[in-house]
Parts: structure tokens; C-alpha cells; sequence
């Protein structure tokens, strides 16, 4: 079974870069994942901040973008607002019409 | 603006059925792949099921594969998830997504929630 891993919690000083990553227990994650990435703060549904790997959604602020890292993808946040305090959680394509989500990264802001 | 409503959330006994329902609007829904996300209390996300335009591709996770049905009606811009023999397991805000591009989630619903007790 296929898992998508992420770290569990990050933090970040106000203003500091941070960068999360989304991998596979095996294998590497490459640009033919499809990698996305949505914000989600307490109560409220998921947002798209990053899909195709690298694309911003619309509205997203430009703080925010998307890579592939060695092997794995990653968000990267330059210049962390206290507003970014969220959970962040990737997917993946596996096959055969299959995606994965990665558990989230509790991201603290202080 | 695009809006996607949940419906039909609730608590059913282990072994009962419910349908959800998520209605469209501000976008040519019959244009588009959909989505159900799942998220249970206080745990992350999981893709559910997606279902193609006209309902010749359906997916599922395979913790439902055989008791959930994606389904949908273009002419009522609606999207629907039918489950049966539910499990305590099931219990979750259930999120309709639409799927763009074949490959991001966005927008996403606000949920509603089923759970599944004794």
C-alpha cells in the first residue's frame, strides 16, 4: 500500500522560510505525481495553494510555491505571516485513477 | 461564484446506508471530473472517489470500493454519494470537490458530516 508522507508538525518564525516536503515510503515523487497542495485552518474546508507541482492557484500569494526536492515535493513559504498558521496537506497520483493524501503538517507560526 | 453544497450528512447504526448529495453551481458542472474527500475527526484528509463527465470512469479508495457509489445528474448539477454497509470507520465530514485539469482539487465544499455509531 502506497503512504505519502509529510512532517507532522514545522514551525516557523514570523517573516522566515519554511519548506515542507511530500514523499513516498517508496519510491521518489517526481513532476508525474501531479503534486498538489491545500491549506486548511481549524473549522474550515481545504484550499488549493499549489497544483501541477509548481502552478499558485488563483489568489494565492506568491509567498507561497511549489518544487520538486530531491525526491520528493515540497511547498516552500518565503516570508511566513501569522495567517499561514494551518494544516498543509499534499496529494499524490498513484495509478489507476488513485490519489493519496499525505497525513499533513501542522504548520506553527511564532 | 462557484458554490458546491453537501447534503444529506447524519448519523446512521454500523450497517446502514446514507446518500449524499453536493449541489453545483457558478460553473458548467458537466464539463468537469468530481471528487468526495473524506476527512474523520481530528485526522487529515483521503480521497474518496472521483467520477468522470459522463460517468464512465468511477475510482474509489479501496477501503469502499464495493459498498460507496459515485454518481451524478448533469441535468440537476448535482453530484451524489451513495453508502451502504457503513462501518464506525466511515465517520467523517465528507467534502465535494470539483476535480480540474484531471490532476488538483479546487473548489472544495464546506462537508457534512456522517457518522456511524451504535
Amino acid at each position: 500500500q502506497t503512504v505519502v508522507t509529510q512532517e507532522p508538525s514545522f514551525s516557523v518564525s514570523p517573516g522566515g522560510t519554511v519548506t515542507l516536503t511530500c514523499g513516498l515510503t517508496s519510491g521518489s515523487v517526481s513532476t508525474a505525481y501531479y503534486p498538489s497542495w491545500y491549506q486548511q485552518t481549524p473549522g474550515q474546508a481545504p484550499r488549493a495553494l499549489i497544483y501541477n507541482t509548481n502552478t499558485r492557484s488563483s489568489g494565492v500569494p506568491d509567498r507561497f510555491s511549489g518544487s520538486i526536492l530531491g525526491n520528493k515535493a515540497a511547498l516552500t513559504i518565503t516570508g511566513a505571516q501569522a495567517d499561514d498558521e494551518s494544516h498543509y496537506y499534499c496529494v499524490l497520483y498513484i495509478d489507476s485513477g488513485i490519489w493519496v493524501f499525505g497525513g499533513g503538517t501542522k504548520l506553527t507560526v511564532l | 461564484e462557484v458554490q458546491l453544497v453537501e447534503s444529506g450528512g447524519g448519523s446512521v447504526q454500523p450497517g446502514g446506508s446514507l446518500r449524499l448529495s453536493c449541489a453545483a453551481s457558478g460553473f458548467t458542472f458537466y464539463n468537469y471530473w468530481m471528487t468526495w474527500v473524506r476527512q474523520a475527526p481530528g485526522k487529515g484528509l483521503e480521497w474518496v472517489a472521483n467520477i468522470n463527465q459522463d460517468e464512465s470512469e468511477k475510482y474509489y479508495v479501496d477501503s469502499v470500493k464495493g459498498r460507496f457509489t459515485i454518481s451524478r445528474d448533469n441535468a440537476k448539477n448535482s453530484l451524489y454519494l451513495t453508502m451502504n454497509n457503513l462501518r464506525v470507520e466511515d465517520t467523517a465530514v465528507y467534502y465535494c470537490v470539483t476535480f480540474r485539469g484531471s490532476n488538483w482539487f479546487d473548489p472544495w465544499g464546506q462537508g457534512t458530516l456522517v457518522t456511524v455509531s451504535s
